[in-house]
């Protein structure tokens, strides 16, 4: 079964960090663009980051500079550290992969970070 | 930036009668290689996004046919032949045609 789940994700003070991580199965993280989103609670869908050919990597501006995608293919699995945390990056987070071109075709269950002092 | 501007907000929709959500954006959707990367989403209450339809009109696989996708350039309309129960959530278009990738605000399909 093609599956991606999240972890990492919790409680959170502003400033601190997190790491969210998204495991893959049945699905080679390092073939495709991967991205993170967030739903930020009452809101939409915010595209946070992107991953692809050759490690290339691009973010929202509000994440720019505190955020960092990458992924470890031995491991199969998607990261994003979160620095600097502020309380409107309170979301859930969701890592999407894209098995052909043009679409995200595979979600993860998301997991919420809540930063709050 | 691309601005993905969907309407209406909220459909309040009758079983079994038809829905329609526009996306309009702010630039064309058409990327060099001739697609138009241009993704209709739902999100069901406490589940994750799921995608229904693909570069403007493709259903993905086990959509069911009564969603349909349609438009080009710069407009764009997801249809809902028949509402059904299940089909209550958000629905968003999303653009992966240029970074950064843009959602629409979000329709939410209510029954009435």
């Amino acid at each position: 079964e093609v599956q991606l789940v999240e972890s990492g994700g919790g409680l959170m003070q502003p400033g601190g960090s997190l790491r969210l991580s998204c495991a893959a199965s049945g699905f080679i993280v390092s073939c495709c663009y991967m991205i993170w989103v967030r739903r930020a609670p009452g809101r939409g869908l915010e595209w946070v980051s992107v991953i692809y050919s050759g490690d290339t990597t691009d973010y929202a501006d509000s994440v720019r500079g505190r955020f960092t995608i990458s992924r470890d293919n031995s491991k199969n699995t998607l990261y994003l550290q979160m620095n600097s945390l502020r309380a409107e990056d309170t979301a859930v987070y969701y890592c999407a992969g894209s098995s052909f071109v043009g679409a995200f075709d595979l979600w993860g269950q998301g997991t919420l970070v809540t930063v709050s002092s | 930036d691309i601005v993905l501007t969907q309407t209406p907000l909220s459909s309040p929709v009758t079983l079994g009668q038809p829905a329609s959500i526009s996306c309009r954006s702010s630039q064309s959707l058409g990327h060099t290689d001739e697609n138009t990367y241009l993704s209709w989403l739902q999100q069901r209450p406490g589940q994750p996004p799921r995608l229904l339809i693909y570069k403007v009109s493709s259903r993905f696989s086990g959509v069911p046919d009564r969603f349909s996708g349609s438009g080009a350039g710069t407009d764009f309309t997801l249809k809902i032949s028949r509402v059904e129960a299940e089909d209550v959530g958000v629905y968003y278009c999303m653009q992966v045609t240029q970074f950064p990738y843009t959602f629409g605000q979000g329709t939410k399909l209510e029954i009435q």
